[in-house]
């Protein structure tokens, strides 16, 4: 089955710096790769998505780019700000629709 | 559009009892569901998927009798958990898709169970 790897596990970064969370894939035939935030004791919610089509997708403060190449797709988060801080996963779906998803990243904005 | 809910959000059972939590498409009709099973400062770890009107998918390692689900309904997924022991305890999520290809998923707001 499909295994996705994710790192940093934890990240810190001041105000208005820029975040990056790093996600691999093993199953080549993945082809959908949402990324999903979650606070505290909440659900998880899709904050930015891409499909295998496409190598970039950005979104005002967030952006997420995708090697297939290398089978490794990044998260971008720019101008952080405090209420960025959360747990963020990242997922792999294959085209069976299962979703895989990564170990997460618990990011800290400092003020 | 696109809300899931999940009930109860929060149960405490003794060892040995079985727990019933209910999944459901508010809004839309859910080709798809899952259940995810997620343990304190981890990941979420699929479970099984869930089709209306056919037998789930588990996945490897997760316990077809322990884990029952049912998918009566294109609105409605359970999942039991049989004759829990404290080990069960966790926090369980269950997510839900509204068509055949791959789309988004809609979480629930997650089922915490504690088991005595």
């Amino acid at each position: 089955g499909e295994n996705v790897e994710q790192h940093p596990s934890t990240l810190s970064v001041q105000e208005g710096d820029s975040a990056v969370i790093k996600c691999t894939y093993s199953d080549s035939a993945s082809n959908y790769f949402p990324w999903y935030k979650q606070e505290l004791g909440k659900r998880p919610q899709l904050i930015i998505d891409i499909r295998s089509n496409v190598g970039e997708k950005k979104d005002q403060r967030i952006a997420v780019t995708l090697n297939k190449t290398a089978k490794h797709f990044s998260l971008h988060i720019t101008e952080t700000q405090p209420e960025d801080s959360a747990v963020y996963f990242c997922a792999a779906s294959t085209p069976g629709n299962q979703f895989y998803f990564g170990t997460g990243t618990s990011l800290t904005v400092i003020p | 559009g696109a809300v899931v809910s999940q009930h109860p959000s929060w149960v405490i059972c003794k060892s040995g009892t079985s727990v019933k939590i209910e999944c459901r498409s508010l809004d839309f009709q859910a080709t798809t569901m899952f259940w995810y099973r997620q343990f304190p400062k981890q990941s979420l770890m699929l479970m099984a998927t869930s089709n209306e009107g056919s037998k789930a998918t588990y996945e490897q390692g997760v316990e077809k009798d322990k884990f029952l689900i049912n998918h009566a309904s294109l609105t409605l997924s359970t999942l039991t958990v049989t004759s829990a022991h404290p080990e069960d305890s966790s926090f369980y999520i269950c997510s839900a898709t509204r068509g055949t290809s791959q789309e988004t998923q809609y979480f629930g707001p997650g089922t915490r169970l504690l088991v005595l």
